[in-house]
């Protein structure tokens, strides 16, 4: 089993709609999470980090379920510049371990 | 700061050749990472460097991939002789910690294709 994995898409989201995703993670001794967003062609960039439960920063909700073993991210009315990959990050074994990402593309 | 930069931004070679890829981490930052990204295999650390010193190359590839961090503001990453099989982007990424609340800032890549 991977370390993280997440649904690849991509998830077509019409703007203004709200599109929610989750990421599975095997080590239960993970404490903190991170999304990143990559644009295409370019860097991953921090999005937001994940303790506790959850967090929220404007239209982006990220949730954690430690039963679960997941995270998730919501985008709430969604904008075109929305449209990137986003990657998942688990802290694993001392270093942080990268999902190969969920593609979302938001459409007029 | 400039944030964490890389050079070339694309390098095309051919096979056979060397190819050294260069990054300049934000200063402060302790930790240094390597990673490639290709659609196949997605982002992989290939190594990381904590206060100059290699701590874990477990994701080098082979004997022809090599880095070094000779100094604080300063790492390379070697291949030679590269294949087409190296083809990727490779981003270095710096962060004052290996599991910080700020995650990793990564440089914008070089994207290296050898034909």
């Amino acid at each position: 089993r991977k370390e993280v994995e997440q649904d690849p898409g991509p998830f077509n989201v019409p703007e203004g709609a709200t599109v929610a995703f989750n990421c599975t993670y095997s080590n239960s001794a993970s404490q903190s999470f991170f999304w990143y967003r990559q644009d295409c062609r370019k860097e991953p960039k921090l999005l937001m980090s994940v303790y506790s439960s959850g967090n929220e920063d404007g239209r982006f909700t990220a949730q954690l379920n430690r039963a679960s073993q997941y995270i998730s991210l919501l985008i709430r009315d969604s904008k075109l510049s929305d449209s990137a990959t986003y990657l998942c990050v688990v802290p694993s074994w001392g270093k942080l371990q990268f999902g190969a990402g969920t593609q979302v593309v938001v459409t007029p | 700061d400039a944030g964490v930069i890389q050079s070339p931004r694309h390098e095309v070679t051919e096979m056979g050749q060397e190819v050294t890829l260069r990054c300049k981490p934000i200063s402060g930052h302790d930790y240094l990472f390597w990673y490639r990204q290709t659609m196949m295999r997605g982002l992989e650390l290939l190594i990381y460097f904590n206060n100059n010193v290699p701590i874990d190359d477990s994701g080098m590839p082979e004997d022809r991939f090599s880095a070094k961090m000779p100094n604080a503001s300063f790492s390379t990453l070697k291949i030679q002789p590269s294949e087409p099989r190296d083809s990727a982007v490779y981003f270095c990424a710096s962060s004052p910690s290996l599991q910080g609340a700020d995650g990793y800032t990564f440089g914008s890549g070089t994207r290296l294709t050898v034909v």
